[in-house]
């Protein structure tokens, strides 16, 4: 089964706008939720991170929220800008440092000048 | 700083043959791991390694071997290459805390099977 299911598959945003990429997860022993971004040919890279116990978290134009009741949480991206154009992941950790992070399936956003 | 390093970055095979995608860091990370990256299917974790010496299972690992050589070597090894292990493959390391695991991905190996 899906343990982590991210939407919307692809995004198409103008210039100035904001991107918003949602996902969702079942288990509660998650403790760990960070979000990956990758450029074509390239490997993914971290972007931002939260943990279940803050709500929000902001690094200059990106947005995570996270709703631990609807077990869901989400990256904003302010002011969209044609470089931000890439896939992003999100992802969450099973309990514990030694825990693996499971992969959502990825939003491709295209960013329009 | 390389950080995490992999080869070959394309190979094409021919069904049954077999090769060994390699794989290093320069972070001293404790934990590697091995993932494939298909369309519409995101990052699945096929082998991991929490430290030299132990390795296991993920999420895809039918068709593959690992082995962790030592703590900057993680290998992966397709022994009768099949089509459907086409893709992307990532070779990823991470340093792990209580606090979150920040995992650096090497640049990808294209593999096709014909």
């Amino acid at each position: 089964q899906q343990q982590v299911k991210q939407s919307p598959q692809s995004l198409i945003v103008q210039k100035g706008g904001i991107s918003i990429i949602n996902c969702a997860y079942e288990n509660t022993a998650f403790d760990y939720f960070p979000w990956y971004q990758q450029f074509p040919g390239k490997g993914p890279a971290l972007l931002i991170a939260i943990r279940p116990d803050v709500s929000e978290k902001k690094e200059g134009r990106f947005t995570i929220s996270f709703n631990k009741s609807a077990k869901q949480f989400s990256l904003h991206i302010m002011d969209s800008q044609p470089g931000d154009s890439a896939t992003y992941f999100c992802a969450a950790r099973r309990g514990g440092s030694q825990g693996n992070l499971i992969f959502g399936k990825g939003t491709k956003l295209s960013v329009k000048p | 700083n390389a950080g995490v390093t992999q080869t070959p970055k394309f190979q094409v095979l021919k069904t049954g043959q077999s090769m060994t995608l390699q794989c290093a860091q320069d972070m001293n990370h404790n934990s590697m791991y091995w993932y494939r990256q298909d369309p519409g299917m995101g990052l699945r974790l096929i082998y991991y390694s929490a430290s030299e010496g132990t390795t296991d299972k993920g999420e895809v690992p039918n068709g593959y071997n690992v082995s962790r050589l030592n703590k900057r070597e993680f290998s992966l090894r397709l022994e009768s290459a099949a089509p459907s292990q086409t893709s992307v493959y990532f070779c990823a390391s991470s340093e792990d805390s209580i606090d979150g695991n920040t995992i650096y991905f090497g640049e990808g190996s294209w593999l096709t099977v014909v």
